[in-house]
């Protein structure tokens, strides 16, 4: 099974401010016949499901905002929420689907400073 | 507009049984692979399980092989989770969710929507 490895479990960060959170997993999920990362990001809300963030490692869901932002390839991969606001305050769960079984990071919570 | 209504959800004995169902609307449900994913309280997500569009394949994470079925109907828009030999550690709130089409026609893409989720509770 590929591991899903989430860092910080927990970030504070003032409003306006950037949010950093890093996902690594335990094997490349990058296929090689279509040079595409197999990695999604998802935002939970407290008392909500989870809602698709971006898919691909870096393409961002349809009426995402655009503060929102995915990179890394490989194992390693990165959620940038560029300029942090109030509706932010979420846990944010990387995923790979690569490989069965689907497999979530920790989930890192953000909030606000 | 794309909607999932978990429903089935409850309290039952350890060894017990249940059967989770989720009603699809908004979109041509025939046509999409569907999952189930679980969520124990104030815990992570973790996969659970995935259908086919004609049910012809299945697959599990390993906790619930043997012991949960998942199906579906697609006359009636459903999908469902049996779940039996229900044990503490099931304890969860259930969702269901629409598997991304990528055109590739396998379910190795993201989970695009998902429903409000049903509660499990398994506790003597």
């Amino acid at each position: 099974d590929i591991v899903m490895t989430q860092s910080p479990d927990s970030l504070a960060v003032s409003l306006g401010e950037r949010a950093t959170i890093n996902c690594k997993s335990s094997q490349s999920v990058l296929y090689s016949a279509n040079y595409r990362n197999y990695l999604a990001w998802y935002q939970q809300k407290p008392g909500q499901p989870p809602k698709l963030l971006i898919y691909w490692a870096l393409t961002r869901e349809s009426g995402v905002p655009d503060r929102f932002s995915g990179s890394g390839s490989g194992t390693d991969f990165t959620l940038t929420i560029s300029s942090l606001e109030a509706e932010d305050v979420a846990v944010y769960y990387c995923q790979q689907y690569y490989s069965s079984p689907l497999t979530f990071g920790g989930g890192t919570k953000v909030g606000i400073k | 507009e794309v909607q999932l209504v978990e429903s089935g959800g409850g309290l039952v004995q350890p060894g017990g049984s249940l059967r989770l169902s989720c009603e699809a609307s908004g979109f041509t449900f025939s046509s999409y692979w569907m999952s189930w994913v679980r969520q124990a309280p104030g815990k992570g997500l973790e996969w659970v399980a995935n259908i086919k569009q004609d049910g012809s394949e299945e697959y599990y994470v390993g906790s619930v092989k043997g012991r949960f079925t998942i199906s579906r109907d697609n006359a009636r828009n459903s999908l469902y989770l049996q779940m039996n030999s229900l044990r503490a550690e099931d304890t969860a709130v259930y969702y269901c969710a629409r598997v991304y089409d990528s055109g590739s026609g396998s379910f190795y893409t993201p989970l695009d929507y998902w429903g409000q989720g049903t509660r499990v509770t398994v506790s003597s």
